[in-house]
């Protein structure tokens, strides 16, 4: 079965520089996710999108920004890193109209910020 | 302010043992509560999940007790094996509310690392 795919899996990146990740949720899926987990921590929910709309926000900083394009595959670009940013980054998809609750995860981006 | 607490923060079974996690909620909102299994470097992985008008709810090894009225729930893992050993989470979401309020984000537990020796 198709899983959620995300892309690179690893990223290095300098302080100040900027980076996109890329999200492909499951075929069919109306809702995408992004989260932040840091070493040893659970993950952060960043922000979603429903049916291409951004439909919540969390605690996403400002130098984030997210956007779901028209065949659903959403990017997280991120701009002046920090050395904090350093962190594996999850993309998550559900089917929400269809009451399905169920979010899957993507095998993550790991970012470092050197 | 953790608004889903897990513990223990970590632990170790023997194999063929039944390690149990538990977890506890404050917002009664939430109504639906997956536990993700993770290993290093990879996503997390839906184990099973629960919604509060079931009590219990078993698949395979796994099996999920919920408690409404004290707003806990926890896993159990039967039969233990080392390849089960990896960090749990537990999480909670509220309803999909096409409205506008909800859309299914999940609140995570800080994570249980659970080690099955041989």
């Amino acid at each position: 079965a198709a899983g959620v795919i995300q892309s690179p899996r690893h990223l290095i990146k300098e302080k100040r520089e900027t980076a996109t990740l890329k999200c492909y949720p499951i075929p069919r899926h109306d809702t995408v996710y992004w989260y932040q987990q840091g070493p040893g921590q659970d993950p952060q929910f960043l922000i979603s999108f429903y049916e291409k709309m951004q439909s919540d926000k969390g605690s996403i900083p400002d130098r984030f920004s997210a956007q779901q394009f028209s065949d659903y595959h959403s990017e997280l670009n991120m701009s002046s890193l920090e050395l904090g940013d350093s962190a594996l980054y999850f993309c998550a998809s559900s089917l929400l109209r269809g009451l399905v609750t169920e979010a899957f995860f993507g095998q993550g981006t790991r970012l470092t910020v050197v | 302010q953790q608004q889903v607490k897990q513990s223990p923060q970590s632990l170790i079974v023997q194999k063929g043992g039944i390690p149990i996690i538990n977890c506890a909620y404050e917002n009664t909102a939430f109504d639906y509560f997956p536990w993700y299994q993770q290993f290093p470097g990879k996503g997390p992985a839906l184990l099973i999940a629960i919604r509060p008008d079931v009590s219990e709810k078993k698949e395979g090894r796994f099996t999920i007790s919920f408690n409404k009225s004290a707003k806990q729930f926890s896993l159990h893992i039967m039969d233990s094996q080392p390849g089960d050993s990896a960090t749990y989470f537990c999480a909670a979401s509220i309803p999909f509310n096409a409205g506008g309020t909800s859309y299914g984000k999940l609140t995570f537990g800080q994570g249980t690392i659970l080690t099955v020796h041989p």
